[in-house]
């Protein structure tokens, strides 16, 4: 089993402060995606990583695979109330399944 | 353009019945894949499969559960005589395979679920 853990596992901030989120893993894996769950929701992709070291952003947001291809940042900058949510990175080791993080719980305080 | 459907969003069963829970991939998506969210754990992957084809049910229980993705329809994950421990989310994710210097990956696309609760 390869296991993915996700740090910190709750984090409540203020608007307008930024935040990282780790994903880190013993094992390689070919591709790394992130993605976000509402309550009552299914998860949503956000980004997929695939290069080692590659950085990919989405607006305010900033995604980086390790060069190992064994670790995964998400960097959110100028945070707002509807960043609030699950954030859960998945790693997969080749074309099948993904093998999903602890999850980070974000509350954006306004 | 949908995105990946499932019905229903909610089933409610009591035990020893039958669940049947049904998963539309996009438009164009071959692979399907199933994970159970159990409350207050994380997603795990249940099965994989592609049209007729079961790839890999390497974390589906080994009895009650089955999957099956027909040449026509919907894939179904089929739950027999369900227990309390069965309560627990179900997701349905599609792909198609994408190419990359390093081979090939999935980029996997979630459905909304379907909650099953069990009497």
């Amino acid at each position: 089993t390869q296991l993915l853990e996700q740090s910190p596992q709750f984090l409540s901030i203020q608007e307008g402060e930024n935040l990282t989120v780790y994903c880190n893993s013993s094992s390689v894996f070919s591709s790394l995606q992130w993605y976000r769950q509402e309550p009552g929701e299914g998860p949503v992709l956000l980004v997929t990583v695939v290069t080692g070291g590659e950085v990919k952003k989405l607006k305010r947001l900033t995604f980086q695979f390790g060069d190992a291809r064994k670790d995964s940042s998400l960097h959110i900058t100028a945070a707002q109330p509807g960043d609030t949510g699950l954030y859960l990175c998945a790693g997969a080791a080749g074309a099948n399944n993904l093998f999903f993080g602890t999850g980070t719980r974000l509350t954006v305080i306004p | 353009n949908a995105g990946v459907m499932q019905n229903p969003r909610h089933l409610v069963r009591r035990r020893g019945q039958e669940a049947r829970l049904r998963c539309s991939p996009m438009k164009g998506h071959s692979h399907v894949y199933w994970y159970r969210q159990l409350p207050e754990e994380g997603l795990k992957f249940m099965v994989y499969l592609q049209k007729e084809n079961i790839i890999d049910e390497s974390g589906m229980p080994k009895e009650r559960f089955s999957a099956e993705f027909p040449k026509e329809g919907p894939s179904i994950l089929r739950i027999q005589q369900v227990v309390r421990g069965d309560s627990a989310a179900y997701f349905c994710a599609s792909s198609q395979s994408q190419a990359s210097g390093r081979g090939t990956y999935n980029e996997q696309f979630f459905g909304p679920g379907t909650r099953l609760t069990v009497l």
